[in-house]
């Protein structure tokens, strides 16, 4: 039972443009989210996150969008430069400071110029 | 640089032949957590270290083990595995609960095969 889903296994996107990640959830226990990058051959970094507390945080070129009685959230990009091309993990935990982490299967993005 | 080192990077062993994967952190974090993650697959929590406490998910297969000596190592154990094992072995840290942060940081992985 997959209970964060990432729908798209890739996304391509014009250098400059926007890009919007998607990811949703099942359990409603789930109250803070994660998001991390992963570039090839190396391990997920952490990138940023966001509270059920909050629709919303920014940081930089990265935004985090939620919405709670949609059970999804997004990622934007803007503007999307190359070396934003990598695989994407939304991740979830039931509530802030908990441990644990349940993750979706990720999108790869990949930017063209 | 703070960090978390997984040795090997690429790890080949014989179906049924015992294999330990390790991770080491210099971050002294007190949480250690081992993930796999099969290929196009969401990475998957086996179990994770509280401090010295263990902490097993319910459905990791009775074949992996794990051990923490200490703060900064721990490793991962194969008891025997099987062709459904070969996967990315991901270790990960994080600080303690009460300091409230969720951020995991992760090792770069062990890519295991199995023959």
């Amino acid at each position: 039972d997959q209970q964060v889903k990432q729908n798209s296994p890739s996304l391509s996107v014009q250098e400059g443009r926007i890009s919007i990640l998607n990811c949703d959830y099942t359990n409603s226990m789930f109250d803070y989210f994660l998001w991390y990058k992963k570039y090839p051959a190396e391990g997920p970094t952490f990138l940023i996150s966001i509270s059920s507390i909050k629709d919303k945080n920014e940081d930089g070129r990265f935004t985090v969008f939620l919405n709670k009685s949609a059970k999804h959230l997004s990622l934007h990009i803007v503007p999307s430069q190359p070396g934003d091309s990598a695989v994407y993990f939304c991740a979830a935990s039931p509530n802030f400071g908990n441990e644990k982490l349940t993750f979706g299967t990720g999108t790869r993005l990949t930017i063209i110029p | 640089d703070a960090m978390v080192i997984q040795n090997p990077r690429y790890q080949v062993t014989q179906f049924g032949k015992p294999v330990t994967l390790s991770c080491s952190q210099t971050l002294n974090h007190n949480v250690m957590y081992w993930y796999q993650q099969k290929s196009s697959q969401a990475p998957k929590l086996l179990f994770h270290y509280y401090d010295k406490d263990f902490n097993n998910e319910a459905d990791t297969p009775d074949n992996f083990q794990s051990r923490r000596p200490n703060t900064s190592f721990c490793f991962l154990d194969i008891r025997s595995p099987g062709l459904g094992d070969a996967a990315m072995y991901l270790c990960a840290t994080s600080r303690d609960r009460a300091s409230g942060y969720n951020e995991q940081f992760f090792g770069p992985g062990t890519r295991l095969t199995v023959l």
